[in-house]
């Protein structure tokens, strides 16, 4: 079964760079089937997608974020990460990593997308 | 972007009643839709996916329905576990977008 862990340092200086990382156990990043995504979430707020990743390293990122942050992927640790610099309070969240699977429908032919293995996620304050 | 509005933000209902939450997608997304249960302090956790495939292993109260831009998620008999916040989420195009949520809570 896949899943999926957030880790990196909790605190954070405003103007200084966010770094985390997303370990991938029982799958491999290394993947057509899937793509792989960051997902932030503010105190009391709702869900915020930031970007995703193909295992190509073809990526997709919020447009308002798109200047600040960077997805990667290390498909020797199968591991995926998430930069985000000149951080300010506004970015303090909790962050999760996610797979999102690519799934071709049977009868249509489409392809579906679909956020189906999350990581717990991991609180991210941005304070001096 | 395209903007997903839930409807009601807030539902209270007790066991055993029968819920229907909606989400209306600002611009034609087909079934791209997803929907998402999350209990505080945990990640989402998807129920739903194409507007209308349960995800394996989610129980058969929970339904789904819609395309192009209104979509309903219907949970037919509530259970205790099932008070918790719901998202949908539009996967159409980029940047996928969230509804802001619908918190329901037990009456």
């Amino acid at each position: 079964q896949v899943q999926l862990q957030e880790s990196g340092p909790g605190l954070v200086k405003p103007s200084e760079t966010l770094s985390l990382t997303c370990t991938v156990s029982g799958g491999s990043v290394n993947s057509g089937s899937y793509y792989w995504s960051w997902i932030r979430q503010p105190p009391g707020k709702g869900l915020e997608w930031i970007g995703c990743i193909y295992y190509s390293g073809n990526t997709n990122y919020k447009p308002s974020l798109k200047s600040r942050v960077t997805i990667s992927v290390v498909t020797s640790k199968n591991q995926f990460s998430l930069k985000l610099n000149s951080v300010t309070a506004a970015d303090t969240a909790v962050y999760f990593c996610a797979r999102e699977t690519i799934l071709r429908g049977v009868t249509d032919g489409q392809n579906y997308y679909y956020m189906d293995v999350w990581g717990k996620g991991t609180t991210v304050t941005v304070s001096s | 972007d395209i903007q997903l509005t839930q409807s009601p933000s807030f539902l209270s209902a007790s066991v055993g009643d029968r819920v229907t939450i909606t989400c209306r997608a600002s611009q034609g997304i087909s079934s791209y839709l997803a929907w998402y249960q999350q209990k505080p302090g945990k990640a989402p956790k998807l129920l739903i996916y194409a507007a209308s495939t349960l995800q394996s292993g989610v129980p058969s109260r929970f339904s789904g329905s819609g395309s192009g831009t209104e979509f309903t998620l219907t949970i037919s008999s509530l259970q205790p576990e099932d008070f918790a916040t719901y998202c949908c989420q539009q996967l159409t195009s980029y940047p996928y977008t969230f509804g802001q949520g619908t918190k329901l809570e037990i009456k």
